[in-house]
């Protein structure tokens, strides 16, 4: 099946700087990244969702600016958390798809982020 | 809007053990539901969907059908394996969405 990885697979870093979280889709193009949250014991928040050459589209509640999406090219998509707090600490999920009628989402391993 | 309900876990089960794990929705359309497994360390897989009413999704011999009537989508199992032992995520897509909408997931753990 179709591999999406994202890197780092987790992140410890201070208070006040900024993280990048990398997602790539390894054997396919995906004109489609999602971007999740999870916190403990909890389901999986939809936070953006970003297509290939165009701004994200970001969810209610979600500050885009704290929050940046970049969806360069077919098979990576980028999210840098800025100025990052430790109520940001957080397991953060992408997911990538094809287009198309069957179109199946398929997701990263997943990046734990702390923030001291 | 869209909501995924899941039974709370752990679920702890002896092998060969018959599994159930609830999940009720709701949504303004007509949802596609799936259900995926998280094995440890691993990303999210899709374990099988249905995308109408009383479709039957089956996969590695789990089985959910889509019940409109009760707005359900439970994961059976007939009989568990140790190899089963992760956590199962039901989720849905509403009409005209791409993105899903998951519930908070059940942790199945099966001893030999």
């Amino acid at each position: 099946g179709a591999v999406v990885s994202q890197h780092p697979s987790w992140v410890i870093c201070k208070s006040g700087t900024s993280v990048k979280i990398e997602c790539r889709s390894l054997d396919f193009q995906a004109t489609t990244m999602f971007w999740y949250r999870q916190f403990p014991k909890q389901s999986l928040m939809l936070m953006a969702t970003s297509n290939e050459g165009s701004k994200a589209t970001y969810e209610q509640g979600v500050e885009k600016d704290k929050f940046l999406i970049n969806h360069a090219s077919l098979t990576l998509s980028t999210l840098t958390v800025t100025s990052a707090h430790p109520e940001d600490s957080s397991f953060y999920i992408c997911s990538a798809s094809e287009q198309g009628p069957k179109e199946t989402q398929y997701f990263g391993p997943g990046t734990r982020l702390l923030v001291l | 809007g869209d909501s995924v309900t899941q039974m709370e876990g752990p679920v702890t089960l002896s092998e060969e053990a018959f599994l159930t794990i609830n999940c009720t929705y709701t949504a303004t359309g007509y949802p596609s539901l799936f259900w995926y497994v998280q094995y440890p360390g691993e990303g999210l897989q899709l374990l099988l969907k249905a995308t109408k009413a009383d479709d039957k999704g089956s996969n590695k011999g789990f089985e959910a059908t889509y019940r409109k009537e009760t707005t359900s989508f439970h994961l059976e199992k007939g009989s568990v394996q140790v190899s089963d032992s992760a956590v199962y995520f039901c989720a849905l897509r509403d009409t005209g969405r791409r993105a899903l909408t998951f519930g908070s997931g059940t942790r199945l753990q099966v001893q030999p």
